[in-house]
């Protein structure tokens, strides 16, 4: 089993649609969580982190569930800009500090 | 801040022949990560350097890569010899005990290699 599994998509959206991701993690001691975004050809940005409250940033709401071992990413009233590639990322911290990605969901957002 | 940065971004070479990626991290972030990306397996992690020191290399795929941090502003991973299969895209990133984890890691911009 992959320590970090995503739907890889892709995902087909117009704009304006709400989308959500789920990824689930293998490792229960897993401490951190974050959400990163990577576009055609460059390198993954750091799109939030994903606190166990859970957390929103503007249009963003991330959400982690610990009994259940899955993190989800909401996104609301999609933009153009918004396609990319969303990366779920756990840090192994037992084994220092190790983050380990997702293969990636495939978001397209169409007009 | 300049950010992580990777040299050279493209890199084409034919088989056998030596590569030598390099990084230099953001100034002050005491741990250091060589990942590879290829569309088959993702974004694998190659090592993990903390204060210069090599934690995890469990994700070098074989003897023919090596990586080094000889200071805490400069890193290089090698490939010797290099083969078809070794073609990816390998980022370099950094991070810093000093700030947060959430603020999670910083990657340079990539190296494309490949070869031929």
């Amino acid at each position: 089993r992959k320590e970090v599994e995503q739907d890889p998509g892709p995902f087909n959206v117009p704009e304006g649609a709400t989308v959500a991701f789920n990824c689930t993690y293998s490792n229960s001691a897993s401490q951190s969580f974050f959400w990163y975004r990577q576009d055609c050809r460059k390198e993954p940005k750091l799109l939030m982190s994903v606190y166990s409250s859970g957390n929103e940033d503007g249009r963003f709401t991330a959400q982690l569930n610990r009994a259940s071992q899955y993190i989800s990413l909401l996104i609301r009233d999609s933009k153009l800009s918004d396609s990319a590639t969303y990366l779920c990322v756990v840090n192994m911290m037992e084994y220092g500090n190790k983050l380990v990605f997702g293969a990636g969901t495939i978001l397209r957002v169409k007009s | 801040d300049a950010g992580v940065i990777q040299s050279p971004r493209h890199e084409v070479t034919e088989m056998g022949q030596e590569v030598t990626l390099r990084c230099k991290p953001i100034s002050g972030h005491d741990y250091l990560f060589w990942y590879r990306q290829t569309m088959m397996r993702g974004l694998e992690l190659l090592i993990y350097f903390n204060n210069n020191v090599p934690i995890d290399d469990s994700g070098m795929p074989e003897d023919r890569f090596s990586a080094k941090m000889p200071n805490a502003s400069f890193s290089t991973l090698k490939i010797q010899p290099s083969e078809p299969r070794d073609s990816a895209v390998y980022f370099c990133a950094s991070w810093g005990t000093g700030g947060t984890v959430g603020y999670g890691y910083t990657f340079g911009s990539g190296t494309r290699l490949t070869v031929v």
